[in-house]
């Protein structure tokens, strides 16, 4: 069955850091990963999409990794800012819905 | 503008008492999803549906219902069965039926129940 683990459950970092969130998953045999953002209280907000041919996708200060043979994802953000405290989740497509870690909280002060 | 959109945002709910979340999108997207989140928890899969009247049971389906009469509606039931049903639920939305499409998120519905 697979299992997705994020590590750290938490994240603390001051403004203007490069900070990697980690993602791992236990069965290579994926069709994508998927990081998401979630603010407290609201809905999930998708960030970058990784098919399982691909080996990273970025967008803006964001940048994702895939390495399926070893079933690890990162997540980097460079710069960070006040703006990107909030949750952030994994999830890989393997079959008909997503499986998801619990998530990494981030929490960036000014 | 399309997305997803989802009511009631709070819903409270009696013991014994059925309640029914609304998830409705205008994406033409062909599948759609239901996940409970729990505090501290990832999603779980409730309810998936990949084409109109047709639906699976995911992981967690016990004490919840759904039915999928309209591409674009896919309403959730929680019947008195689901004992501990008070969590945040959010609806889900995909242009193909399995997760290598990908997908799209409403804004959550937080059912308590008191």
């Amino acid at each position: 069955k697979q299992e997705v683990t994020q590590i750290p459950a938490a994240l603390s970092v001051p403004e203007g850091e490069n900070l990697v969130l980690n993602c791992s998953f236990t069965d290579s045999a994926i069709y994508n990963l998927q990081w998401f953002r979630q603010d407290p209280g609201k809905g999930l907000t998708s960030l970058l999409l990784i098919q399982s041919s691909q080996r990273e996708q970025t967008s803006g200060r964001l940048n994702a990794s895939l390495d399926k043979s070893s079933g690890r994802s990162t997540l980097y953000i460079a710069a960070s800012q006040p703006g990107d405290s909030a949750t952030y989740l994994c999830a890989v497509g393997a079959g008909t819905a997503l499986i998801f870690g619990k998530g990494t909280t981030l929490s960036v002060s000014s | 503008d399309g997305g997803i959109t989802q009511s009631p945002k709070y819903l409270f709910r009696k013991e014994g008492q059925n309640v029914t979340l609304s998830c409705e999108q205008n994406l033409n997207h062909d599948a759609m999803y239901w996940y409970r989140q729990d505090p501290g928890q990832g999603l779980r899969l409730i309810y998936y549906s990949q084409i109109v009247n047709d639906f699976q049971k995911g992981d967690i389906a016990e004490g919840y219902s759904v039915s999928r009469e309209k591409k674009e509606s896919f309403p959730l039931t929680v019947t008195s069965a689901q004992k501990n049903p008070t969590a945040f639920y959010l609806c889900a939305s995909s242009i193909g039926g399995t997760s290598y499409n990908e997908q799209v998120f409403g804004p959550g519905t937080r059912l308590t129940v008191l």
